[in-house]
């Protein structure tokens, strides 16, 4: 089972600063196979982005994804006050499939 | 609208079986594009994996889960269902159903998701 581990726990920062959230693999993971979510308070998770960078329906491109296995990273280019949520990755090129255990990010 | 809506009970003792109905509308299950999933999440915690079914009913589970776990379709009611049984604390979670993208290995994200529900189990 490829292990996803999300650091930090928690992000901290305040309207249109940057926000990088890592995902690190216990295994090899191509980012084809790498999904990012984001989910709020009392909601369903929503899918951000998959298949490397393709942003899901209405995600704005403020989001976008980078890296290489083990090592991705999330990364919103100015945070709004709307983004504070828990971001998960999720791996499904290995089954079984898997999730970090979730960054959470607070916006000041 | 693609829509998913789990229903069942929220409450199960210890030792029996959870049972939960994932219906879709929107959609057809048997349109022989997506795998359809169960994915938990304990109180304030991470998310975990299931498994998913394809609507001939071929099923892959979560080997942490599989000897107690049992995903079916129904096509005729564009439902799909989830068994847990021998339950315990532990079992205790918002139960969410869910599509994945598509059947290419590189489209399994899963990009529609149900509202959840959550079960407690308890005596």
């Amino acid at each position: 089972e490829i292990v996803l581990t999300q650091s930090p726990g928690t992000l901290s920062l305040s309207p249109g600063e940057r926000a990088t959230l890592s995902c690190r693999a216990s295994q090899t993971v191509s980012i084809t196979y790498l999904a990012w979510y984001q989910q709020k308070v009392g909601q369903a998770p929503r899918l951000l982005i998959y298949d490397a960078s393709i942003r899901a329906t209405g995600v704005p491109d403020r989001f976008s994804v980078s890296g290489s296995g083990p090592d991705f990273s999330l990364t919103i280019s100015r945070v709004e006050p709307e983004d504070s949520a828990v971001y998960y990755c999720h791996q499904y090129g290995s089954s079984p499939f898997t999730f970090g255990q979730g960054t959470k990010l607070e916006i000041k | 609208q693609l829509q998913l809506q789990e229903s069942g009970p929220g409450l199960v003792k210890p030792s029996e079986t959870l049972s939960l109905t994932c219906t879709v509308s929107g959609d057809s299950i048997s349109s022989r594009s997506h795998y359809w999933d169960w994915i938990r999440q304990p109180p304030g915690k991470g998310l975990e994996w299931v498994g998913y079914i394809y609507y001939t009913g071929s099923t892959y589970y979560n080997p942490s889960l599989k000897n107690r776990v049992t995903i079916s379709v129904d096509t005729s009611k564009n439902q799909f269902s989830l068994k847990l049984s021998s339950v315990n604390a532990a079992d205790t979670a918002v139960y969410y159903c869910a599509r994945q993208l598509g059947l290419q290995s590189n489209k399994r994200a899963l990009d529609i998701w149900g509202q959840g529900t959550m079960v407690v189990v308890s005596s």
